[in-house]
């Protein structure tokens, strides 16, 4: 089972563009990985997926390296409402048996 | 509206009073699945279920139970709660995803368990 590693926080500016690692050294073929966000008092919500290369929606992009041993999540031009934890996630599909979520960065984002 | 819906939000009880979290889907998911939230911890997986009557466990089952009977509920039961169960607890349910990569997760609002 992949386990992933992140950093505990991190800190940005609004405006700025925010890049957020996740390592999963271990990843299996079929995994894909997919990011989170939540806020205090709330369940987490879905961000992104995706499984090789580049991926884009209208909030984020996730960029996964060949190796795939590694990901990044890029939010750009922050805003304070992007203050909350990010989890990255790797899991596969026709059984997600035990889906490993990492402990999450803190992302806090400044006036 | 699409909702995964726990209850209770918010619950304080004692050391071996049985108890139960209900968590329901309106989605009409195959997978379900409870987790637990602690600091520094992040979320740990507790039992999941691929479809009715089809469970397993998770990263941290011990002192749980679920069960699967419909298709829309996942129920989560701690027979005789322990101190070490006070948690924020969180059910989510899914699309089972099989055309690649598992399907997007929607979470509950939580249910806070204090275990006195």
């Amino acid at each position: 089972l992949a386990k992933t590693t992140q950093p505990i926080s991190m800190d940005s500016y609004e405006g700025q563009e925010v890049n957020i690692t996740c390592s999963h050294n271990n990843i299996a073929t079929n995994d894909y990985i997919t990011w989170y966000q939540q806020f205090p008092s709330q369940g987490p919500r879905f961000i992104i997926q995706g499984y090789k290369t580049k991926v884009t929606n209208e909030v984020a992009s996730l960029f996964i390296p060949a190796d795939r041993k590694s990901s990044t999540l890029s939010l750009p031009r922050v805003s304070l409402s992007d203050t909350a934890v990010y989890y990255c996630l790797v899991g596969f599909s026709g059984g997600y048996n035990k889906l490993i979520f990492g402990a999450g960065t803190r992302l806090a984002v400044h006036p | 509206e699409a909702q995964v819906t726990q209850n209770p939000r918010y619950l304080i009880t004692v050391t071996g009073k049985k108890l139960t979290v209900t968590c329901s889907q309106n989605m009409n998911h195959e997978y379900m699945s409870w987790y637990r939230q602690d600091p520094g911890l992040g979320l740990r997986q507790i039992y999941y279920s691929m479809n009715v009557e089809v469970t397993d466990k998770g990263d941290v089952p011990e002192g749980y139970k679920v069960s699967r009977k419909e298709k829309r509920n996942f129920p989560l039961i701690l027979e005789s709660p322990s101190p070490n169960q006070t948690s924020l607890y969180f059910c989510a349910s899914s699309f089972e995803g099989i055309t690649g990569g598992h399907g997007e997760l929607f979470f509950g609002e939580g249910s806070r368990l204090t275990v006195l």
